[in-house]
């Protein structure tokens, strides 16, 4: 592994079932996002955690739950699927606070995941 | 509220320069970052201010404004390959990026 990794690349989900995106990275960053992005909508904020163990609600976080058991993963559920959230699903990292403003080299700036693309029929 | 504004769709010849603006108000400031993300991949770094004035890296360039709340990305020598959403974010008092909502920049031969 290196960077992050998400799973599965794409879906197509019935309404109403429940599903997990996976994330993980191997950099060792205290922080992780969730992101989702739509035409037109740019990237939208779904849930984060500044570090393990600490979860935190973005913009949009309805109909989805995080958790951060430990460094490396931050797994994102969706507990009944419905239409809406059909969307592609971003994971990214960061080393975190003002370790990420004043940090240099690969650490800079948010890495994300290759992206989840999921259709909920 | 917070806000990040960026046009939404530009144009540009291969070979020219093209100038991608974006303004923003945030609730704090701790930098802001431009990021390159082609069709159907995730977005990638290409450039960070944290303070005012003009930072290059080879055929880009980003510029800041911290007093107008302004930056833009410029880009010379257009090649195909940089067609591409070019996305503005800001770094707010919480340490989290503040995302536009992308320009799209055609580049025509």
């Amino acid at each position: 592994i290196a960077g992050i990794t998400q799973a599965p690349t794409s879906q197509i989900l019935a309404a109403g079932r429940r599903m997990t995106l996976r994330c993980t990275q191997d950099m060792r960053h205290n922080a992780m996002y969730w992101y989702r992005q739509d035409l037109g909508l740019g990237l939208r904020l779904i849930h984060y955690s500044n570090t393990a163990g600490t979860t935190g609600k973005g913009e949009v976080p309805d109909g989805y739950s995080v958790s951060r058991a430990n460094t490396d993963d931050f797994p994102l559920t969706l507990a009944s699927a419905v239409p809406s959230q059909t969307s592609v699903y971003f994971c990214a990292s960061s080393p975190g606070g003002d370790v990420f403003v004043t940090g240099q080299g690969p650490g800079y700036g948010y890495t994300f995941g290759s992206g989840t693309r999921l259709t909920v029929v | 509220g917070q806000n990040i504004d960026q046009p939404t769709e530009m144009t540009a010849t291969e070979g020219a320069i093209v100038q991608i603006n974006c303004t923003y108000q945030t609730s704090g400031f701790n930098g802001l970052f431009w990021y390159q993300q082609h069709a159907g991949e995730a977005p990638t770094f290409l450039s960070y201010n944290v303070l005012d004035g003009l930072e290059e890296k080879g055929r880009f360039s980003s510029f800041l404004s911290r007093s107008k709340g302004y930056s833009y990305l410029l880009l010379k020598e257009l090649q195909m390959k940089d067609s591409a959403s070019y996305l503005c974010a800001v770094m707010d008092s919480n340490y989290q990026l503040i995302w536009g909502a992308g320009t799209k920049l055609i580049i025509k031969p």
